[in-house]
């Protein structure tokens, strides 16, 4: 089966760290980009960004909202995609959702996990 | 880059169809014929219902369609039924800067 499964989430105080883990299983993670979106609570949905397979540079795109703060990367030796979110805002606050990217869509979608940013 | 504008909600009875727009620029949806449609049941992950304007994934009902005239794209639900109540966002890309632009998000309610 399928499947993507996010962790990492949390409660953490503003300007603080926070990596979130996204682990793959039931298809060869390597071929594939992987992207990352959020959802406030009660807002709609955000793409954070993408990186790219292996094959096409492994190099990554960002939200404005998130540039320069969000950084993600990939271990296709262990099928994880990571979202490390430095200097976290109130506003960073959401379920972040990690997605296959099967170009040009998102096909297949984790559960989330809720990042609380809150003094 | 400014969210796609979408109807806060869109309601009918079982068996009816409905439509839902999304309206953008010359920027996104006028330029790319590349809008997605995801369905998001309370407190569930966003499910791919309609890809590439019109395109329905292995295991999505017929009873969706998606089309596409100038910058507005829609998303009709023929046959309704009670599983269809959920909310629905749709997404187009929008070029090399911004990536991709979501639609406000329209919740649909089966009376």
């Amino acid at each position: 089966e399928v499947q993507l499964v996010e962790s990492g989430g949390g409660l953490v105080q503003p300007g603080r760290s926070l990596r979130l883990s996204c682990t793959a299983s039931g298809f060869t993670f390597g071929d594939y980009a992987m992207s990352w979106f959020r959802q406030a609570p009660g807002k709609g949905l955000e793409w954070v960004g993408f990186i790219r397979s292996k094959a096409y540079g492994g190099t990554t795109e960002y939200a404005a909202s998130v540039k320069g703060r969000f950084t993600i990367s990939r271990d296709d030796s262990k099928s994880i995609a990571y979202l490390q979110m430095n200097s976290l805002k109130t506003e960073d606050t959401a379920v972040y959702y990690c997605t296959r990217v099967q170009p040009p869509t998102f096909d297949i979608w984790g559960q989330g996990t809720m990042v609380t940013v809150s003094s | 880059q400014s969210a796609l504008t979408q109807p806060a909600s869109v309601s009918g009875s079982p068996g009816q169809s409905i439509t839902i727009s999304c309206t953008g620029t010359s920027s996104d949806v006028g330029s790319y014929n590349l809008v997605s449609w995801y369905q998001q049941h309370p407190g569930k992950a966003p499910k791919l219902m309609i890809y590439e304007g019109s395109k329905r994934p292995s295991g999505v009902s017929n009873r969706f369609s998606g089309s596409k005239s100038g910058n507005t794209a829609s998303l009709t639900i023929s046959g309704l039924q009670a599983e269809d109540e959920a909310d629905y966002y749709c997404c187009s890309y929008a070029g090399s800067s911004t990536y991709y632009v979501f639609g406000t998000g329209t919740k649909v309610t089966v009376l």
